[in-house]
């Protein structure tokens, strides 16, 4: 099983500031199958990024994926209030799924 | 535009099974491969199992023994069976669409286990 490890744990930043997520895995993660979701309380979380950099439909440029291997990044430039929420970076390059624990972003 | 409806029984006592049915609107089971999703209360997300429209499966190691997903084309519908149901196994449970990473999510059910 690959163990995804999310840092930091919270994160809180005031609006037009940059957010810089990261989620480590235990093994290689194989293609780059890496993705990220936003989830907002009481919702079901989004999928912001697959394939460790390419957003999905809908998602805003300020979102931003990269890494390979097994450091990956998430970037939310020029932060807005309504991405309050926690991320969770999942791995797919084996037929077990895994998802870090998540980082809470906060917006003061 | 895929949307997922899920629904079932939200509080189970110990020992029984946990049943969820999730139907999927505005596309054909066929194209894809459907999961089911668990977050316990305040935690993070733990994959359960997917199913294809063909019923072909693949469980998550720890659960594998007590679950079954499977699917029903005709009714555009996959379900979840969870045997043996503890206090661990309270969570809100998500169907989503997707083999490799979920782009579609049901709404989600809070299942309470509870003697």
């Amino acid at each position: 099983e690959i163990v995804l490890t999310q840092s930091p744990g919270t994160l809180s930043l005031s609006p037009g500031e940059r957010a810089t997520l990261s989620c480590w895995a235990s093994q290689y993660i194989s293609n780059n199958f890496l993705a990220w979701y936003q989830q907002k309380p009481g919702q079901a979380p989004s999928l912001l990024i697959y394939g460790a950099s390419s957003r999905a439909t809908g998602t805003p440029d300020r979102f931003s994926g990269s890494g390979s291997g097994t450091d990956f990044t998430l970037i939310i430039s020029r932060l807005e209030p309504e991405d309050s929420a926690v991320y969770y970076c999942q791995q797919y390059g084996t037929t077990l799924w895994t998802f870090g624990h998540g980082t809470k972003l906060e917006i003061k | 535009q895929v949307q997922l409806q899920q629904w079932g029984a939200g509080l189970l006592k110990p020992s029984e099974t946990l049943s969820l049915t999730c139907t999927v609107y505005g596309g054909p089971l066929s194209l894809n491969y459907w999961s089911w999703i668990r977050q316990p209360p305040g935690k993070g997300l733990e994959w359960i199992g997917e199913v294809n429209h063909s019923g072909s499966t693949n469980y998550n190691p720890s659960l594998k023994s007590r679950v079954i997903i499977s699917v029903d084309t005709s009714k555009n519908q996959f379900s979840l069976n969870l045997t043996s149901v503890t206090a661990a196994d309270t969570a809100v449970y998500f169907c989503a669409r997707g083999g490799r990473f979920a782009t579609a999510w049901g709404q989600g059910t809070l299942v309470t286990v509870s003697s």
